[in-house]
């Protein structure tokens, strides 16, 4: 079946430090791949996506490539502020027509 | 930039209660999903419409939840009666209802959710 994995989280950064976030998957075909934010209270923002194997997403400095080799889609960004503290979850979305399958989420801290 | 909009933001409820959340979601898309999550976890889908047809509801507790979307636009999800651990996020989400494929993707967007409470 589909899954994703996501490293498990808190992960404490300071400010300005360099993030990466890892996220695998299992799945068949050609599935899309995506990044989603979650603030506390608040519901999931898309962050970035990618459709096909070797496709770079990208948004307000985060990005993720799409590596097929190695079934993975991890998320860095070059600088974290305060502001990027929130739970980050990873998805893929199935070829054909169905559903959203979520990682875990990972909870991302950032302190001045 | 269109949204998804959802109501309420939080709702607080006593067990055997019953409860609704409303959803109205961009415009033009023929897709909306329901989700639930708990506190810590992903979200987790509940029921899926393509227009006013149900295509997947296989995790609905279909003994006390309930989803309708009458005119293929805006929907209702009911639970009756709640009970403690329905606690949860309830997220709704809407997409254009595209197929998946080599380049192609069908985007969810999400509400800023329910937050629902049982005492």
């Amino acid at each position: 079946g589909n899954s994703v994995t996501q490293m498990e989280g808190p992960v404490t950064l300071s400010e300005e430090a360099f993030l990466t976030i890892n996220c695998t998957y299992t799945a068949t075909g050609y599935p899309s791949l995506f990044w989603y934010v979650q603030y506390p209270g608040e519901g999931l923002q898309l962050l970035l996506k990618a459709t096909k194997a070797d496709d770079k997403g990208s948004n307000k400095g985060f990005e993720a490539t799409y590596r097929k080799e190695t079934t993975s889609f991890h998320l860095e960004k070059g600088s974290v502020q305060v502001s990027d503290s929130a739970v980050y979850f990873c998805a893929l979305l199935p070829s054909g027509y169905s559903t959203l399958t979520f990682g875990k989420g990972t909870m991302l801290l950032v302190s001045p | 930039e269109a949204e998804v909009a959802q109501s309420p933001r939080y709702k607080i409820t006593e067990k055997s209660q019953a409860v609704a959340f409303w959803c109205d979601p961009i415009s033009g898309h023929a897709t909306l999903y329901w989700y639930r999550q708990i506190l810590g976890q992903g979200p987790e889908l509940l029921v899926q419409f393509q227009d006013e047809s149900v295509v997947d509801d296989s995790q609905l507790p279909k003994d006390r939840f309930s989803a309708e979307r009458l005119k293929g636009v805006d929907s209702t999800l009911k639970i009756q009666p709640a009970e403690l651990g329905d606690s949860a996020m309830y997220l709704c989400a809407s997409s254009l209802g595209l197929a998946v494929g080599w380049g192609r993707t069908d985007t969810q967007y999400f509400g800023p959710g329910t937050r629902l409470t049982v005492l």
